[in-house]
């Protein structure tokens, strides 16, 4: 399958700094990305839509102005998490979809590893 | 509202032991049928992708089956081993695109030796 990459793995910070998280897609191209965050024992939670090239489609009660979603190339989606708080500390995960050409029946996403953020 | 049901919860079983994950869900429409593998710290892995012609679809050990009748799936795992401990959770989407998905809150699964 497919590879997605994240960046970095884990981070910790202090409580109003800003945290970059990168998401690429390794061996496609990814015109749409997905930003997920898991509370532990919880599942994923969809935060944003990343399109290339357009703005990001916020789901309902994520703050766009704190989650800022850039995604400039096919292969490449940030998410940066601006004056991080110590409720923003959780496991970020983003994925990235696989569009089949021909006569597909699906697409696919895959994720990343995601990235463990802790804010002190 | 579209939702997805997982169960148990959680399970603990003996190396070797096979058992069997349940997903229900009301999910309308309906697409497709995945389950994922998510070891502790880590991003989802896809096992089985089905649609809603498909009854089954094995992938190793682990065999999945789907009634689009009923809106039940469930997962098999065939003589466990340790690497299987993870969480194990079943996504319906509801489109072809792939941009629509609905999780469910996933098995924590643990094999013991």
């Amino acid at each position: 399958g497919a590879v997605v990459s994240q960046h970095p793995s884990w981070v910790i910070c202090k409580s109003g700094t800003s945290v970059k998280i990168e998401c690429r897609s390794l061996d496609f191209q990814a015109t749409t990305m997905f930003w997920y965050r898991q509370f532990p024992k919880q599942s994923l939670m969809l935060m944003a839509t990343s399109n290339e090239g357009s703005k990001a489609t916020y789901e309902q009660g994520v703050e766009k102005d704190k989650f800022l979603i850039n995604h400039a190339s096919l292969t490449l989606s940030t998410l940066t998490v601006t004056s991080a708080h110590p409720e923003d500390s959780s496991f970020y995960i983003c994925s990235a979809r696989v569009v089949y050409s021909g006569p597909s029946r699906y697409n696919e996403q895959f994720f990343g590893p995601g990235t463990r953020l802790t804010v002190l | 509202k579209n939702q997805v049901e997982q169960s148990p919860q959680s399970l603990i079983i003996l190396e070797g032991k096979n058992c069997t994950l349940q997903c229900n869900y009301t999910v309308s429409p309906f697409s497709n049928l995945r389950w994922y593998k998510q070891d502790t710290g880590r991003g989802p892995v896809s096992l089985t992708i089905m649609t809603f012609s498909e009854n089954t679809k094995s992938n190793g050990r682990y065999t999945a089956t789907l009634d689009a009748d009923t809106k039940q799936s469930s997962l098999h795992i065939t003589a466990s081993q340790l690497s299987d401990s993870a969480s194990y959770i079943c996504v319906v989407s509801l489109n072809n695109a792939g941009n629509m998905l609905t999780f469910g809150g996933g098995t924590r699964l643990m094999v013991k030796p």
